[in-house]
């Protein structure tokens, strides 16, 4: 079965570049969610979309933005990078409105190292 | 607000002992989730179980068996007769069941290590 699908899975910038991570969400899931997971810590939420639309933000910087496009996939775009952004980055799919069943499917995560 | 505590840091067995993970939530809503999720050292996190708020039946799956109780907002993990490859940080999580909004907040984990 399709999972959720992250690119890159590593990534390495030096502080003050931008990077962008990608999320495929599993096919008919129109819900997506954002964690960042710092070294140590637990996921936090960051941001989620419903039918390409901002549903919930949580801990998210300024230097950072997402979208969700028309075919489901969202982007994760950070700039001006800090050593604190280093982190894991996961995203999760959902199906949303079409069948509340509380569950959340996670990718593998895309890991960034800032240096 | 909900908060999800794990108050074990870190625990250490012997393999092919039985330990328990504890859970303890806090939430307004009458309707919620449940969750334990296993992330081992390769980083991916791993869906273990998933349990609505009206259902305290308790489960197991094999070597796993979760305890909800609702009483006391608890929702604790078992592992029988633990194996290495168990060893891995756990962690508990909440949802709203709110339709379209599965955002999960979790605990800080526990980091169970067992040893051969």
């Amino acid at each position: 079965a399709a999972g959720v699908i992250q690119s890159p899975r590593h990534l390495i910038k030096e502080k003050r570049e931008t990077a962008t991570l990608k999320c495929y969400p599993i096919p008919r899931h129109d819900t997506v969610y954002w964690y960042q997971q710092g070294p140590g810590q637990d996921p936090q939420f960051l941001i989620s979309f419903y039918e390409k639309m901002q549903s919930d933000k949580g801990s998210i910087p300024d230097r950072f933005s997402a979208q969700q496009f028309s075919d489901y996939h969202s982007e994760l775009n950070m700039s001006s990078l800090e050593l604190g952004d280093s982190a894991l980055y996961f995203c999760a799919s959902s199906p949303g409105l079409a069948r509340n069943t509380g569950e959340l499917f996670f990718g593998e995560g895309s890991r960034l190292t800032v240096l | 607000a909900q908060k999800v505590t794990q108050a074990q840091t870190e625990i250490s067995v012997v393999e092919k002992e039985d330990v328990t993970l504890d859970c303890v939530y806090e939430t307004r809503d009458t309707t919620y989730y449940l969750f334990w999720y296993k992330q081992p050292p390769s980083g991916e996190l791993v869906f273990l179980i998933r349990r609505n708020s009206f259902d305290e039946q308790n489960e197991i799956s094999g070597r796993y068996s979760w305890n909800f109780q609702k009483s006391t907002s608890s929702f604790n993990f078992t592992i029988t007769a633990s194996q290495v490859v168990d060893s891995a940080v756990y962690f508990c999580a909440l949802s709203e069941a709110n339709f379209g909004n599965e955002k999960l907040t979790f605990g800080t984990g526990t980091r169970l290590t067992i040893i051969p």
